[in-house]
């Protein structure tokens, strides 16, 4: 069965700490790989990952795929409180399936 | 562009009752997806349709229904709701691609309880 795990589950950190989100994946034929931030409502699309070892970077957000040991991590620097979010990791889980299956989401909490 | 939007966005239901959410898109999007999210489960897929007048199920979709009879709008109903249907439903749409899943495109969510 397709999965994708995310943890730690919940993180508080202080303004200004750096933070490191997991995604782990057991996926028939790997495609690619989501990250998405919900803030209040509607999810929101960061990166996606298709080569192992390429970082994809925005301002102080920045991803990094491994597809042999078939995991993802996403970093952020310099925190703020704004970033507080729940942020989801998700994989398409088949070839030829135009669909994503989710990880539980990691609650990220910044306090000033 | 309005992009993704739901309605209602708030509705409370009794046990058994029937209603019918709506989704629509302006993007000219093929693909269009209904989620529910609950507490700790992240998203997981009712259902999802890959074309004007195709559906598809996706990981939960006992109790639901879904039409597609328009290309810009996705229909999801719950025929008799139950208590376990209370969650907040996110519809999402995107393009069509190529070798690969495309970023999806969600909209603000139905939270939806039934007593």
């Amino acid at each position: 069965e397709d999965k994708v795990v995310q943890s730690p589950l919940s993180l508080v950190v202080h303004e200004g700490d750096t933070v490191t989100l997991n995604c782990s994946y057991e996926v028939t034929n790997f495609r690619s790989l989501l990250w998405y931030k919900q803030e209040k409502k509607a999810p929101t699309f960061l990166f996606m990952l298709t080569s192992s070892g390429i970082e994809k970077k925005s301002g102080r957000l920045s991803s990094i795929l491994d597809k042999k040991e078939l995991f993802s991590i996403l970093n952020i620097t310099a925190t703020q409180t704004g970033d507080s979010a729940v942020y989801l990791c998700a994989v398409p889980p088949f070839q030829g399936a135009q669909k994503l299956v989710f990880g539980q989401g990691t609650r990220l909490t910044i306090n000033p | 562009n309005a992009g993704v939007t739901q309605t209602p966005k708030f509705r409370v239901l009794k046990t058994g009752q029937s209603m019918t959410l709506l989704c629509a898109q302006d993007m000219n999007h093929e693909y269009m997806y209904w989620y529910r999210q609950d507490p700790g489960m992240g998203l997981r897929l009712i259902h999802y349709s890959v074309g004007e007048g195709t559906t598809a199920k996706g990981e939960v979709p006992d109790g639901y229904n879904v039409s597609r009879l328009k290309k810009q709008n996705f229909l999801l109903g719950l025929e008799s709701a139950a208590p376990s249907q209370t969650s907040v439903y996110f519809c999402a749409s995107s393009y069509r691609g190529l070798a690969t899943v495309n970023e999806q495109f969600f909209g603000p969510g139905t939270r939806l309880t039934v007593l």
